[in-house]
C-alpha cells in the first residue's frame, strides 16, 4: 500500500528557533494535510493543501504542496512551548468516493523554554 | 459548533471479549472515518461510512466492523479482542469525505488485558 515517509522522527529545539519537517511518498497525492496531536487528544487540522506548488500559511505555520505532488513541507517559525506535540502529514490519493487518507508516522516536537 | 464526540474515553477489556465504540460527528457532517493509532504503526485507516454505507475499508480483519445510523452517528465493533488491539481508536468526520478536511475526536483508549 501507499506509504508516507515523514522526517525527522523527532526534534528537540530551543524556544524561538524555526522548525522544518517534511513528508515524501512514492505515489502522487491530490491533497496534503498537516495535523498536530497533543497528548490525550485527537489530531487537529493545521493546514490543508489542494494544488501542486501551493504555499499556505496559518499564523507561524507555513506548508507547501510539492511540485511533483509526492512531497509536502511544514515550517514553524519562532517556536514557542505550546508548539510541543506530534505533527502528522497525511495524503489523499484520489477524491470522490475513493477516500482514504494515508498518514505519516509523525514528527515529535519538543520545545525547550 | 460541537466537535466530534467519542465515547467512552477509556475502556479496559480482556482477551476474547468484544467492544463497541461510539462516535457522534460534527453536526451536518455525513462522512465518518475510523482510525487505529498505535505507537508502532501510527494512524491506520479502518473504514469510512457515508449515508449509512461503508464506502472504504482498510486492511483490518473481519473482527473489526462498523455501522452508521441515519443521524450520521457511527459505531465500531471489535469482536474476539486480542492483546494487539490495544490502541487509541479515533473517529473523524467531514461533510462529504471526498478529499475534504477531517476533524478528529479525542479518541477512545482501548486496553486489552
Amino acid at each position: 500500500g501507499q506509504q508516507l515517509n515523514q522526517s525527522p522522527q523527532s526534534m528537540f529545539i530551543q524556544e524561538g528557533e524555526d522548525v522544518s519537517m517534511n513528508c515524501t511518498s512514492s505515489s502522487i497525492f491530490n491533497t496534503w494535510l498537516w495535523y498536530k496531536q497533543e497528548p490525550g487528544e485527537g489530531p487537529v487540522l493545521l493546514i490543508a493543501l489542494y494544488k501542486a506548488g501551493e504555499l499556505t500559511s496559518n499564523g507561524r505555520l507555513t506548508a507547501q504542496f510539492g511540485i511533483t505532488r509526492k512531497d509536502s513541507f511544514l515550517n514553524i517559525s519562532a517556536s514557542i512551548p505550546s508548539d510541543v506535540g506530534i505533527y502528522f502529514c497525511a495524503g489523499l490519493a484520489s477524491g470522490g468516493s475513493n477516500y482514504k487518507l494515508t498518514f505519516g508516522k509523525g514528527t515529535l516536537l519538543t520545545v525547550n523554554p | 459548533k460541537a466537535g466530534v464526540t467519542q465515547t467512552p474515553r477509556y475502556l479496559i477489556k480482556t482477551r476474547g471479549q468484544q467492544v463497541t465504540l461510539s462516535c457522534s460527528p460534527i453536526s451536518g457532517h455525513r462522512s465518518v472515518s475510523w482510525y487505529q493509532q498505535t505507537p508502532g504503526q501510527g494512524l491506520q485507516f479502518l473504514f469510512e461510512y457515508f449515508s449509512e454505507t461503508q464506502r472504504n475499508k482498510g486492511n483490518f480483519p473481519g473482527r473489526f466492523s462498523g455501522r452508521q445510523f441515519s443521524n450520521s452517528r457511527s459505531e465500531m465493533n471489535v469482536s474476539t479482542l486480542e492483546l494487539g488491539d490495544s490502541a487509541l481508536y479515533l473517529c473523524a468526520s467531514s461533510w462529504s469525505g471526498g478529499g475534504e478536511k477531517l476533524f478528529f475526536g479525542s479518541g477512545t483508549q482501548l486496553s486489552v488485558l
